[in-house]
């Protein structure tokens, strides 16, 4: 059962535009929700995390938005570059010590 | 300081024969967890290690296994190899009560199973 859904599963935009990246979840005892961001040939680094006590957080030009009563979230890229393209996973934990959920990947492609 | 160490980077095997790979966390780190990369499942959680004990473990048959050594240094088995185990292998290490907040992955270890 696959616990979050990623879409989509590639996206393309041009430099400057805003990437935007959804995911939802099943399991509401979920309670931290990380972005990771993965070049080729390197393991997930972690880009930006949230809880569901906020809706919102930025971290320069990436934020996390959470929709708690429709259990979802995404992640807005601003103002997009080259340098980011990679591919986004979303996962959920539901504790600490708990593993975490991975959503199945984006592979973003900011064109010139 | 240097960061998760995972080795070998790639590897060849024949099915049926096994596999041992290496994961050397961040100094101080005492908790190593393992996933399984490929890229019609995504990422898999295997196991993890705390104080050379397994403390997690995912849905994986018994064929795949993990220990960890006193210096925090975790090693993962995978027996009777299949053509469907071929996949990135990470490993990600945390501190102590830092899991998975402070995770840190390595770059990973290429299986490929002819």
């Amino acid at each position: 059962q696959q616990q979050v859904k990623q879409s989509p599963q590639s996206l393309i935009v041009q430099k400057g535009g805003i990437s935007i990246i959804n995911c939802a979840y099943e399991n509401t005892a979920f309670d931290y929700f990380p972005w990771y961001q993965q070049f080729p040939g390197k393991g997930p680094a972690l880009l930006i995390a949230i809880r569901p006590d906020v809706s919102e957080k930025k971290e320069g030009r990436f934020t996390i938005s959470f929709n708690k009563s429709a259990k979802q979230f995404s992640l807005h890229i601003m103002d997009s570059q080259p340098g980011d393209s990679a591919t986004y996973f979303c996962a959920a934990a539901k504790s600490s010590g708990d593993k975490l959920t991975f959503g199945t990947g984006t592979r973003l492609a900011v064109r010139p | 300081k240097a960061g998760v160490t995972q080795t070998p980077r790639y590897l060849i095997k024949t099915r049926g024969q096994q596999v041992t790979l290496s994961c050397s966390p961040i100094s101080g780190h005492r908790s190593v967890s393992w996933y399984q990369q490929t890229p019609g499942q995504g990422l898999q959680f295997l196991f993890e290690y705390f104080s050379e004990t397994q403390r997690n473990k995912g849905n994986f048959p018994g064929r795949f296994s993990g220990r960890q050594f006193s210096n925090s240094r975790s090693e993962m088995n995978v027996s009777t190899l299949e053509l469907g185990d071929s996949a990135l292998y990470l490993c990600a290490s945390s501190l102590a009560g830092q899991v998975p907040y402070g995770y840190t992955f390595g770059s990973g270890t290429r299986l490929t199973v002819v």
